[in-house]
C-alpha cells in the first residue's frame, strides 16, 4: 500500500479538465517537491511535472501541477484521447533515512 | 541522445539472486549531481521505487528491501548493476532503470529519462 494515495481512476471527456490527487504527509510532500509520471499503455513512464509545478521542455501546457500543505494536484485541461494513461506521483520521503515513494496510480479514461 | 538499457535474465527461481544491468549513453555517471536508479512495476500494479546510486557513490534504498538489494556502478562501462537476493514470486515485475538528471531535478525522486524495462519472472 502506497503512502501516497491516488484515486485508482479518473475519467472525462475530450475537451474536458481533469484532476488528479496524491494524498502524502509532512515528511513527503509536506516538506519536498512532488514529481508526476504519465505512463502510456505499454511503455515505461515519462517525466510530466518536475519541482510540483513545472514542465519538462515538449509537455504541453494543458498539464499543470500544484500543491497545498500535504497533497499535490495534476490537472489535465482540454483533455485529448491521448492522454489515456497511468499518471503517478513521486515525492523524497524524510522518514527512515530517506527514500522516494511513488502513488498507487491513476488509469485516466477519456470518453 | 540519452539512453537507457536494462538488461539481465527473464526467469530466475526462488531463492536465488537476481542480477540486472542498467547499461547508459548520453550522460555520464561522474557528473556532479547525476544518478542512476531502479524502479520496478509488478504486472497490472503500481511503481515501486527500489534504489539509486549518485555519482560520488553515495546509495539510497528502499527502507523495506534494504537487507536484499546492492546497487553499484562501473563509470568508465557506464553501467549500473542492481542485485537483489533470495528472490520471491512476488518480486516478479517489469524492472526500469531510470536517470536522475540534473536539468530538472531537484530530488531523488525525479527521474527525467527511463529504460524500456525488463521483464522478470519469479518462478521455479
Amino acid at each position: 500500500q502506497s503512502v501516497l494515495t491516488q484515486p485508482p481512476s479518473a475519467s472525462g471527456t475530450p475537451g474536458q479538465r481533469v484532476t488528479i490527487s496524491c494524498s502524502g504527509s509532512g515528511s513527503n510532500i509536506g516538506n519536498n517537491y512532488v514529481y508526476w509520471y504519465q505512463q502510456l499503455p505499454g511503455t515505461a513512464p515519462k517525466l510530466l511535472i518536475y519541482r510540483t509545478n513545472q514542465r519538462p521542455s515538449g509537455v504541453p501546457d494543458r498539464f499543470s501541477g500544484s500543491k497545498s500543505g500535504t497533497s499535490a494536484s495534476l490537472a489535465i485541461s482540454g483533455l485529448r484521447s491521448e492522454d489515456e494513461a497511468d499518471y503517478y506521483c513521486a515525492a523524497w520521503d524524510d522518514s527512515l533515512n530517506g527514500h522516494v515513494l511513488f502513488g498507487g496510480g491513476t488509469k485516466l479514461t477519456v470518453l | 541522445q540519452i539512453t537507457l538499457k536494462e538488461s539481465g535474465p527473464t526467469l530466475v527461481k526462488p531463492t536465488q539472486t537476481l542480477t540486472l544491468t542498467c547499461t547508459f549513453s548520453g550522460f555520464s555517471l561522474s557528473t556532479n549531481g547525476v544518478g542512476v536508479g531502479w524502479i520496478r512495476q509488478p504486472p497490472g500494479k503500481a511503481l515501486e521505487w527500489l534504489a539509486l546510486i549518485y555519482w560520488d557513490d553515495d546509495k539510497r534504498y528502499s527502507p523495506s528491501l534494504k537487507s536484499r538489494l546492492t546497487i553499484t556502478k562501473d563509470t568508465s562501462k557506464n553501467q549500473v548493476v542492481l542485485t537483489m537476493t533470495n528472490m520471491d514470486p512476488v518480486d516478479t515485475a517489469t524492472y526500469y532503470c531510470a536517470r536522475r538528471g540534473t536539468l530538472y531535478c531537484s530530488s531523488t525522486s525525479c527521474f527525467d529519462h527511463w529504460g524500456q524495462g525488463t521483464q522478470v519472472t519469479v518462478s521455479s
